[in-house]
């Protein structure tokens, strides 16, 4: 059974600085791998897809990392922003199906 | 593009009553998915419709909960009755399935409070 895990489960830091947050999954056997944010009250908004064979993907300041045969995965953001204050969820689809399993998340708040 | 559209968006319920949630998933999209998110047990895909077909129930906690998708356009999940072990928010998403993209696009979600 695939379990993902975050690390850490939440994050406070001053505005400016780069950070990574980590997710560890159990089975390599992942069609790929996507990391979500989600605003208090709200849905969850895709940030980043990376496919099971690709290593990262990068969008804006976000740049995600996937190493599959490892099962980890980093989210690197950089010159964080107050706006970035958020909870950053990771998932994992899982091969043969199109299941997402997610991991808790880290809750990040960015001070000014 | 509308998005991904839910209703009700709050609803507070009296235990043993039914409630229904509603999806409007986005055009063109033939994968629909039903998740809970709990603070204890976090996001749990519940069941996903592939062409309007039940194609994963695993999740579905027990019979009181059920979900239909008629339509490309509309589905529902109905508990009946409701407890209060119920009480989350459930999220309705969707997808273009293809094995080498699937972005998939959530609601906003519908919090759900069994009194």
């Amino acid at each position: 059974k695939q379990e993902v895990t975050q690390i850490p489960a939440a994050l406070s830091v001053p505005e400016g600085e780069n950070l990574v947050l980590n997710c560890s999954f159990t089975d390599s056997a992942i069609y790929n791998l996507q990391w979500f944010r989600q605003d208090p009250g709200k849905g969850l908004t895709s940030l980043l897809l990376i496919q099971s064979s690709q290593r990262e993907q990068t969008s804006g300041r976000l740049n995600a990392s996937l190493d599959k045969s490892s099962g980890r995965s980093t989210l690197y953001i950089a010159a964080s922003q107050p706006g970035d204050s958020a909870t950053y969820l990771c998932a994992v689809m899982v091969s043969g199906a199109q299941k997402l399993v997610f991991g808790q998340g880290t809750r990040l708040t960015i001070n000014p | 593009d509308a998005g991904v559209i839910q209703s009700p968006r709050h609803e507070v319920t009296e235990m043993g009553q039914e409630v229904t949630l509603r999806c409007k998933p986005i055009s063109g999209h033939n994968s629909l998915f039903w998740y809970r998110q709990t603070m204890m047990r976090g996001l749990e895909l519940l069941i996903y419709f592939n062409n309007n077909v039940p194609i994963d129930d695993s999740g579905m906690p027990e019979d009181r909960f059920s979900a239909k998708m008629p339509n490309a356009s509309f589905s529902t999940l109905k508990i009946q009755p409701s407890e209060p072990r119920d009480s989350a928010v459930y999220f309705c998403a969707s997808t273009l399935w293809a094995w080498d993209r699937n972005t998939i696009y959530f609601g906003e979600g519908s919090w759900l409070t069994v009194v």
